[in-house]
Order: C-alpha cells, then sequence, then structure tokens
C-alpha cells in the first residue's frame, strides 16, 4: 500500500459544486501539504499543517480550504470550484527532521467544467 | 515575490552524454536548494539536496551550487532514457517559504 493515498485520482466536475479531495497517509509525520501543479508554473503551495492544530495558508489559498482531521488525515477543499482550479492537486508529507516535501502522494487530477 | 526559474526545455542529449540543469533563485536568503524528478503523469521524487556552496556528488548525479550567484545546477552524468523526466528545483528560505520552479524538461534520445 502507498504510504500517502489521495482519493479520489480522477475527477471531472462543474462550475459551482463543491469539492473534497482526501488525503491520508501511514508514514505518522506531523507535517501535511497540498500542492496543485499547473503546465509551466511547477508546484504551488496551497495549504500547509504542521500538527492537528496547525494549519497555514500558502501561497495560493483563495478559493481553497483544508481540515486536519487527524495526524493522518489532511483534507482540501474547493467551496464553489470554478475552471481556473482545473489542475493536478498533490499532498505531501515531511516529518520535522526532513524539513521538507518529501513523500508525496500520486496526485488527483481534477477538472472543472 | 521569491522567484525559482529554470529553462523549460525540453533539453535532448544523446545516450551516455552528460546532462546540465539550471536553476535561479532570486532570495539571497535561501538556505538550502532541492532536485526533484517527475516522470510524466506521476508525483516528484527528491533525488538531491544541497545546502553549501560547491559540489555535491551521489552516483551519476552531481549538485552544483553558487550562492554568490544565485544558482543551482544538476548533472547528471551517462544520462539513459530512464532520466527523460522533469526535473524540479525547490529552495528553501528561512522558516518554511519553500519554493518551486517550473522544472525543465529532459529527454535522453538512445
Amino acid at each position: 500500500d502507498a504510504d500517502v493515498t489521495q482519493t479520489p485520482r480522477n475527477r471531472i466536475t462543474k462550475t459551482g459544486k463543491r469539492i473534497m479531495l482526501e488525503c491520508s497517509q501511514t508514514k505518522g509525520h506531523d507535517r501535511m501539504y497540498w500542492y496543485r501543479q499547473d503546465p509551466g508554473l511547477g508546484l504551488r503551495l496551497i495549504y500547509y499543517s504542521f500538527d492537528v492544530k496547525d494549519i497555514n495558508k500558502g501561497e495560493i489559498s483563495d478559493g481553497y480550504s483544508v481540515s486536519r482531521q487527524a495526524q493522518a488525515k489532511f483534507s482540501l477543499s474547493l467551496e464553489s470550484a470554478i475552471p481556473n482550479q482545473t489542475a493536478l492537486y498533490f499532498c505531501a508529507t515531511s516529518d520535522p527532521a526532513e524539513g521538507l516535501p518529501q513523500h508525496f502522494g500520486d496526485g488527483t487530477r481534477l477538472s472543472i467544467l | 515575490q521569491k522567484e525559482v526559474e529554470q529553462n523549460s526545455g525540453p533539453l535532448s542529449v544523446p545516450e551516455g552524454a552528460i546532462a546540465s540543469l539550471n536553476c535561479t533563485y532570486s532570495d539571497r536568503g535561501s538556505q538550502s536548494f532541492f532536485w526533484y524528478r517527475q516522470y510524466s503523469g506521476k508525483s516528484p521524487e527528491l533525488i538531491m539536496f544541497i545546502y553549501s556552496n560547491g559540489d555535491k556528488e551521489d552516483g551519476r548525479f552531481t549538485a552544483q551550487l553558487n550562492k554568490a550567484s544565485q544558482y543551482v545546477s544538476l548533472l547528471i552524468r551517462d544520462s539513459q532514457p530512464s532520466d527523460s523526466a522533469t526535473y524540479l528545483c525547490a529552495v528553501r528560505g528561512y522558516g518554511q517559504n519553500f519554493v518551486f520552479g517550473p522544472g525543465t524538461r529532459l529527454s535522453v534520445l538512445p
């Protein structure tokens, strides 16, 4: 089984819909991250969390929200999806000793029509 | 806005040659530097990190850092077709400010 699991792997939905992307990890890491990847723009940080009670906005948090339900679970929500949120989304984890996102999930490809 | 820049490529090299991937960054306070490899449709994978000026070697990979000139590079010796991927440079400043570049697509031709 994968250490970092993202669900769903693919999603097509319509503008205005609420969407939740889920991430779970078995690595026991405190730190979890959500990134989006767009062609030519690399990975951009949406939100990150250093523990269940510590959630921080990243570079592009507008239009997104997150929930850290447990150490192992970190969900990303789009309350009202818009087409320019079409992207590849990655969840990642790290431990404090590593200090960088190193363990990535397989990604969720999200298309908003 | 702290920036990390890379040539998007594609960079094409023949099998067995040295591939040289470059990255420049704008924040002089940047502390540490990372290279990730990302195969098409897959997630990024950390392959190298470097903290000090100079070279760091790991197998066929060498990372080079020049803080005065604000660039970091990745050399891949004896390039193989399996090295064909997008290589992402990432830079960390103070705290948790961690910025990825857009990536350079490398194609190693048999």
